[in-house]
């Protein structure tokens, strides 16, 4: 099983579009974050969210933590091509030093 | 513009050679984590350095992998003999040690193994 579970899998979207995707758990995080990798790179770190019910802004993602930090969620206004990729969720485990990564959101946005 | 380097980018080696990958963290971050990404495992953390001193290398199978910090500006990561299973990417990453909750770990492009 899963600690973080992502939906969905894959998405295949028009440029213009919105589009959430999720991370859930059954377990509380002290914090969690969100990465995009792009094709052939490495992920790279969107956000940081330490607050239950905190709302964060960059451009035009939207992240929220849920209220018992269990769940989070990304929303992408108006996606454009260069949106294109790989959206990771990421929580410390329980002893608080390795990061564990949900399996993604494979996001194609066609121009 | 700093960034984690790794070398080599590509790596096609037969069953039962040596593969050695090598990151370089950026300059000054003292925390070093090798992960291995694959389609059906996802991302999986293999080894975390601190200040040099492996912390936890849980994730590395034992008998074959290694994973050493021979100074603050190399880390390896070794696989003696490698196997099909293990093609994947491979990914180091790098942090200050200073996020507090959860730090930002700064991945470099990966190295991209292929065991035949």
């Amino acid at each position: 099983t899963q600690l973080l579970e992502q939906s969905p899998q894959f998405l295949s979207i028009q440029e213009g579009e919105n589009l959430t995707v999720y991370c859930n758990s059954s377990s509380v995080f002290s914090s969690l974050q969100w990465y995009r990798q792009e094709p052939g790179e490495g992920p790279v770190l969107l956000v940081t969210v330490v607050t239950g019910g905190e709302v964060k802004k960059l451009k035009r993602l939207t992240f929220q933590f849920g209220d018992a930090r269990k769940d989070s969620s990304l929303h992408i206004t108006a996606a454009q091509p260069g949106d294109t990729g790989l959206y990771l969720c990421a929580v410390l485990n329980t002893g608080g030093f390795k990061t564990i990564f949900g399996a993604g959101t494979r996001l194609f946005v066609k121009a | 513009d700093a960034r984690v380097t790794q070398t080599p980018r590509h790596k096609v080696t037969e069953m039962g050679q040596e593969v050695t990958m090598r990151c370089q963290p950026i300059l000054g971050h003292n925390t070093v984590f090798w992960y291995r990404q694959t389609m059906m495992q996802g991302l999986e953390l293999l080894a975390y350095f601190r200040n040099r001193a492996p912390l936890d290398d849980s994730g590395m199978p034992k008998d074959r992998f290694s994973a050493e910090m021979p100074d603050a500006t190399l880390a390896t990561l070794k696989i003696q003999p490698s196997e099909p299973r293990d093609s994947a990417v491979y990914f180091c990453a790098s942090g200050s040690g200073t996020g507090g909750n959860q730090e930002t770990q700064y991945f470099g492009p990966g190295t991209r193994l292929l065991v035949l």
